[in-house]
């Protein structure tokens, strides 16, 4: 399978925990965004991610949001101290570099904060 | 900046009947248009693009859009709805010089038997 590939498809934490999202890009991208969507609204972006670089990350929360896109291995959204309000879908996306090229996105990670 | 209005957050249509879904742009510069198509419980999925090519631009399953650069406009067509249309469709624009995608709220299809 040549897509986007988010894990784990579900996550389950207590409040005050950590959640750890991972998105693997289509093979040949190297531009990763992130977005969120609570239940029956539209996608709320978050971060846009290049290979070691933030590149806009002015949909992110101020605190305990983080997200990383390494040389090497998945991109990860971490939350920390997770919150009720936490929960939602998360869905990753990649694109090639060119403006012309559409974002391809994975099926997304439902967290729910218990 | 670019930004994107859809300005029907809900259509209903009966099974068989043209379905219109509208999209409005403002844009700095030339930009590239995108639909795209969200089930339930699913990621988004490419119906189609727009990428000063052809103005009309035809997509997966049978749907259409015709970019009209007077009107700013990028409305999505289908001439018979069918009931696995039924989802979310959202309008993306984005700029040509790398900018971020931005997406529109979204519409909601229903397609009645």
């Amino acid at each position: 399978n040549a897509g986007v590939m988010q894990n784990p498809r579900h996550l389950v934490r207590r409040r005050g925990q950590e959640a750890r999202l991972r998105c693997s890009p289509m093979k040949g991208h190297s531009h990763v965004y992130w977005y969120r969507q609570l239940p029956e609204e539209g996608l709320k972006f978050m971060v846009y991610l290049q290979k070691e670089n933030i590149i806009d990350e002015s949909g992110m929360p101020k605190e305990r949001f983080s997200a990383e896109f390494p040389k090497e291995g998945p991109s990860i959204l971490r939350i920390q101290q997770v919150v009720r309000g936490d929960s939602a879908a998360y869905f990753c996306a990649s694109s090639l570099g060119q403006s012309n090229q559409p974002q391809h996105f994975g099926d997304g990670t439902r967290l729910s904060i218990l | 900046a670019q930004s994107v209005t859809q300005l029907d957050s809900h259509v209903s249509v009966s099974e068989g009947t043209p379905v219109l879904l509208r999209c409005n742009y403002s844009s700095s510069y030339s930009p590239s248009l995108f639909w795209y198509v969200q089930h339930p419980n699913k990621g988004l999925q490419l119906l189609l693009k727009y990428t000063s090519a052809a103005t009309l631009v035809k997509g997966i399953n049978g749907f259409e859009a015709e970019f009209k650069k007077s009107e700013t406009s990028f409305h999505l067509t289908k001439p018979s709805a069918h009931m696995s249309d039924a989802a979310e469709y959202f309008c993306v624009v984005r700029g040509n010089y790398g900018q971020n995608f931005v997406f529109g709220p979204g519409t909601r299809l229903s397609v009645l038997p």
